[in-house]
């Protein structure tokens, strides 16, 4: 069912940034990407989604390619607490239902 | 603490037991999903409730599973015959009316099944 692809691992150092790509290759106009993040023994927490537009928020960026079959996660300047499994989402609305499918995610690991 | 609340955390059953999840969402959250999360694995859709309304059920909802969300508030989540093939985390998450395709979901710590 995922529409993503996300590499299964990422290592950074801390507080260095970290780009988190996410392949959305078949994305419909009306898609937002959505990222969650989860922590060990946590449930996953929102990130950050936008439609087409580049986004900031307080915890990380979005980058969105221009044909939108792509996007990217920016994490400024990563530190310990940043090392969680990322998911990058695609919202569609089939059928008129609001699933979100989740893949595997990318396993960060941050380096002190 | 106004978020997503769930219970119990942790779990231990036979196999063959009946068991039991509870969630309590966002007080002002009308929509609520359950999700299965196995070890390596992202969270897997089960069910979505809009108020009392139980909208859409995965096809991994075998017949022992049932969900239910009587006042549109809290929902419980119910395994019949428990199977060794259950045991995993069982995630709720609520989310508000109103906020569409970008609406954000929150999501409960979780209740981990271990069936023995």
């Amino acid at each position: 069912d995922a529409k993503t692809t996300q590499p299964n691992s990422m290592e950074s150092n801390e507080e260095e940034p970290v780009h988190l790509p996410c392949n959305h290759s078949t994305i419909s106009g009306t898609d937002y990407i959505h990222w969650y993040r989860q922590l060990p023994s946590q449930g996953p927490e929102y990130v950050i989604h936008g439609l087409t537009s580049n986004v900031n928020n307080r915890m990380a960026s979005l980058a969105i390619a221009e044909d939108r079959k792509s996007s990217t996660l920016i994490l400024h300047r990563a530190t310990l607490r940043d090392a969680a499994v990322y998911y990058c989402i695609l919202r569609d609305r089939p059928s008129g239902t609001y699933k979100y499918i989740f893949g595997t995610g990318t396993r960060l690991k941050v380096l002190a | 603490d106004t978020g997503v609340s769930q219970d119990p955390r942790h779990k231990i059953t036979k196999r063959g037991q009946n068991v039991t999840f509870r969630c309590d969402p966002i007080s002002e959250h009308n929509r609520l999903y359950w999700y299965r999360q196995t070890l390596g694995q992202g969270p897997e859709f089960l069910t979505y409730f809009q108020n009392e309304a139980q909208l859409e059920k995965s096809r991994l909802l075998s017949d022992r599973f049932s969900a239910e969300r009587p006042k549109g508030s809290f929902s419980t989540l119910e395994i019949q015959r428990t199977e060794q093939g259950d045991s995993a985390m069982y995630l709720c998450a609520s989310r508000a009316a109103g906020t569409g395709l970008a609406g954000e979901l929150f999501f409960g710590e979780g209740s981990r099944l271990t069936v023995l």
